[in-house]
């Protein structure tokens, strides 16, 4: 059954650095979203992205934050200069359909920043 | 409002039968997910409801009162493996792609 994947699995990074999360969304999908996870909280949407543009971004999103579908098949998440509030699980996301009545989340990033 | 409630934590023997509850406030509702989150793993998508009514899954049943702003999970004949947390989702009209606003989550433990 096809799926989304991710990598890395888990990046620890220092404060200040760039990092960017890889996703690869379910190949005949065509809207993508990111959303985070801060241990024992709850699950928070960042950013939705269709035909090379971003869709809708919540105010986590913010200018640090960028995305990118840099070939196709590849869906990234870039934070310019991370923060220690940054540490979170970070969750790709695809879904088919216009609305995407079903989204298909990949397994995670973790995310920890020193 | 965006806020969706549901409980904290919710314990069941295996065979049994539990009933978890979601209540949502919006101003332009579009549909209510449900989704299973075992520790460590992603969000899996169990069912949804935009209409009233109840909608079946095997096991799983979700129904859904827009004019309440409620909706429950039913989750039938209990097995170890349903441990999990079971999260509640909203999607808004005006949102394109369906962004999903995420309750906290119910912790359910089930008991042998």
């Amino acid at each position: 059954e096809p799926e989304v994947t991710q990598t890395p699995s888990h990046q620890v990074t220092q404060m200040g650095q760039e990092v960017i999360l890889r996703c690869v969304p379910i190949s005949n999908h065509l809207y993508f979203y990111w959303y985070r996870q801060i241990l024992g909280q709850k699950v928070e949407f960042l950013v939705s992205f269709y035909n090379n543009e971003i869709s809708e971004k919540s105010e986590i999103f913010d200018d640090q934050f960028s995305v990118e579908r840099p070939d196709g098949s590849n869906f990234t998440l870039k934070i310019r200069s991370t923060k220690l509030e940054d540490s979170a699980m970070y969750f790709c996301a695809s879904s088919e359909a216009l609305g995407g009545w079903e989204q298909y989340f990949g397994p995670g990033t973790r995310l920890t920043v020193t | 409002g965006q806020n969706i409630d549901q409980p904290t934590e919710m314990t069941a023997t295996e065979g049994a039968i539990v009933q978890i509850n979601c209540t949502y406030q919006t101003s332009g509702f579009n549909g209510l997910f449900w989704y299973q989150q075992h520790a460590g793993e992603a969000p899996t998508f169990l069912s949804y409801n935009v209409l009233d009514g109840l909608e079946e899954k095997g096991r799983f049943s979700s129904f859904l009162s827009r004019s309440k702003g409620y909706s429950y999970l039913l989750l039938k004949e209990l097995q170890m493996k349903d441990s999990a947390s079971y999260l509640c989702a909203r999607r808004d009209r005006g949102s394109t792609l369906g962004r999903l606003y995420f309750g906290r989550g119910t912790q359910l433990t089930v008991w042998p």
